[in-house]
């Protein structure tokens, strides 16, 4: 089936630093999402991105963070600076139409900050 | 708020015995959500297992089915006859908004043994 490829799946930073994680979504798709998952708890919706803008975005989705794809080329989630409370698992996601009743999802990046 | 919530794991089942993994929902911000499960499996990413966007329907794939029941404000995962392939984590979501964001239970660990 449909695949979403996130690179890469494990990193680490020093606090402070700056992160890009990569997400290669479903190649038809239009609709991009991030979700995190810190260890042990729920998966929570971070942000949501149509045609070159950002659609919603949660009270987790801080200043720091920030979204784009340029170009038709990789999705991407920057933190900048990272704290060490962002260490977790960050799921990238998406979908070909609005309302869609199926997401599909990467297999997650878990970031480490130190 | 919006929330989901699940039965904790982790579970551990006799292959050939019937499984259920309850799960309800509060849904304050869409009168109707489209619920789901998702599933996933040792070393790959969550993809979607079944899905109901009517109250009162059900959804089945793969031997599993949910029903959608707006009074209970329900949507428990079962299988009659477990098999060790069903070893994953179990995730129950609501969908919410028009961009298909999604919320999620903690998820529930199910071990099937021999």
């Amino acid at each position: 089936g449909p695949k979403v490829l996130q690179i890469p799946s494990h990193q680490i930073i020093d606090m402070g630093q700056m992160v890009t994680l990569n997400c290669d979504p479903v190649s038809n798709h239009l609709y991009f999402y991030w979700y995190k998952q810190i260890l042990g708890q729920q998966m929570e919706f971070l942000v949501n991105f149509y045609n070159g803008k950002v659609m919603e975005k949660s009270k987790l989705f801080k200043d720091q963070f920030s979204v784009e794809r340029p170009d038709g080329s990789y999705f991407t989630l920057k933190i900048q600076p990272t704290a060490l409370e962002d260490s977790a698992v960050y799921f990238c996601a998406s979908s070909f139409i609005q309302g869609a009743t199926e997401v599909f999802f990467g297999k997650g990046t878990r970031l480490t900050v130190v | 708020g919006d929330s989901v919530t699940q039965t904790e794991g982790p579970v551990t089942v006799s292959e050939s015995e019937s499984l259920i993994i309850n799960c309800t929902y509060s849904a304050t911000s869409i009168a109707y959500p489209n619920l789901f499960w998702y599933v996933r499996y040792p070393g790959e990413g969550l993809q979607l297992l079944l899905k109901v966007i009517t109250a009162g329907q059900k959804g089945s794939s793969r031997g599993f089915e949910a029903t959608y029941n707006k009074e209970t404000t329900s949507f428990h995962l079962q299988k009659a006859s477990v098999q060790e392939s069903d070893s994953a984590v179990y995730y129950c979501a609501l969908g919410l908004s028009s961009f298909s964001k999604l919320v999620f239970g903690q998820g529930t660990s199910l071990s099937v043994v021999p």
